[in-house]
Formats: structure tokens, C-alpha cells, sequence
């Protein structure tokens, strides 16, 4: 089966520029998360959907920061204009509606601002 | 609100020796408690949890977690390391009630296995 699938894999822009990341959920998983993680700051959670509606977004940074989830197999977060400080990786995960606590990760996108 | 903390950042151990990566946490209300490992340049992967039942949750790849309720801990155990267990391991907790599958996790500890 296919995992949760991100892209890109790597992404370098320059400071201003609009960054658009992308998760394919697991199919039948009706929960996305998106985190950020940082040597500084470890793992952060910066939004959550729950059957394509933003649930818990008191972690996006600020205005800067946005997430959509159209429809059940796609979801977006983009950020822009970009800074340096927004270097980090950036994970999708999701999970089935049920609570059991495993949350599947896909690889994540390491993004570079300079 | 709920919280974990991992109070060592690394881990050092020898191959075939046990090992323990330590876990506290606070919650409100009954602790729903998760393992996560990450290697180098994937997504984390789950482990194990507790959610009720017995206070030793056996878990992937021979690991296993002690839950105590009176000291609020959840460490990672395992009887005999490998090199390949080498890895950063998050602790975390499930999110407010009626929150679904979110967690909050810890700052990660780094295990080193030597050969």
C-alpha cells in the first residue's frame, strides 16, 4: 500500500517567495495533520483536518501560513511570502477517523529559504 | 493542557546492553501515551502506547514501555540494543478530548547503539 505521500522532497527558494507543499493521505484516512519540525524547536503540529475541515489551526506561525484540503486525497500548505526562519521540515501525516493513535507519516519536504 | 517531556536529548548505550529512554508527561484525565521513532531523513513511525490495561505495553521491534501513574512516567525499554536501533525516539500524548488522533510530542531523545 502507499504511504502518505509529500512533495517536493526538497524545496531552496529565496526569501519572499511563495512555497507550496503537498501531502496525499493515505486512501480511506479521513484525519491530516501537518508538522513542522526544527532542531530548535522539535515537532510542531500547525494544523489538523478532520474529513477536509480545519479542526485545530492554533499552531499556524502567522498570516504568513496556510492549509486547504480540498477534497479527502490532497491537501496543500503554503506559505508566503517565505522567510529564512521558515527552514524546517515539514511533515504530513494521517490517520483513520477512529482514535488509536497511530498517525502515518510521509517522508516530508525539507525546505530551505535563504 | 497536556504535555511530555524526554529529559535527555541523547542516549548512549552499548550493543546488547538495555537501554531506557525516559518519559514524563501530564495530562488532565485518563494519559493516552505513544512512542514514535524516526530515522535518519524519514517520517516518524509508531511503536507503541497505553491507552489501558496493563502497565507494560509491548510494542515493534522488541520494545516495550512501562506506564507508572504515580511518578507520570512512560519509558521506552528494551532487554538488548542493536546498532540498528540507532534512531531519534518521540513520546507523546494525545491532544485534548474529542481531538481525535491529535498528539503532542515530546523534543525527541537521540539513541546511539555502539557496536
Amino acid at each position: 500500500d502507499a504511504g502518505v505521500i509529500q512533495s517536493p522532497r526538497h524545496e531552496v527558494t529565496e526569501m519572499g517567495q511563495e512555497v507550496t507543499l503537498r501531502c496525499k493521505p493515505i486512501s480511506g484516512h479521513n484525519s491530516l495533520f501537518w508538522y513542522r519540525q526544527t532542531m530548535m524547536r522539535g515537532l510542531e503540529l500547525l494544523i489538523y483536518f478532520n474529513n477536509n475541515v480545519p479542526i485545530d489551526d492554533s499552531g499556524m506561525p502567522e498570516d504568513r501560513f496556510s492549509a486547504k484540503m480540498p477534497n479527502a486525497s490532497f491537501s496543500t500548505l503554503k506559505i508566503q511570502p517565505s522567510e529564512p526562519r521558515d527552514s524546517a521540515v515539514y511533515f504530513c501525516a494521517s490517520s483513520s477517523g477512529q482514535f488509536t493513535g497511530e498517525l502515518f507519516f510521509g517522508e516530508g519536504s525539507r525546505l530551505t529559504v535563504l | 493542557a497536556q504535555s511530555v517531556a524526554q529529559p535527555e536529548d541523547q542516549v548512549n548505550v552499548a550493543e546488547g546492553n538495555p537501554l531506557t529512554v525516559k518519559c514524563t508527561y501530564s495530562v488532565s484525565g485518563n494519559p493516552y501515551l505513544f512512542w514514535y521513532v524516526q530515522y535518519p531523513n524519514r517520517g516518524l513511525q509508531f511503536l507503541l502506547k497505553y491507552i489501558t490495561g496493563d502497565n507494560l505495553v509491548k510494542g515493534s521491534y522488541g520494545f516495550e514501555a512501562e506506564f507508572n501513574k504515580s511518578q507520570t512516567s512512560f519509558h521506552l525499554k528494551k532487554p538488548s540494543a542493536l546498532v540498528s536501533d540507532s534512531a531519534l525516539y518521540f513520546c507523546a500524548v494525545r491532544g485534548p478530548l474529542n481531538a481525535g488522533n491529535m498528539l503532542t510530542f515530546g523534543g525527541g531523545t537521540r539513541l546511539m547503539v555502539k557496536p
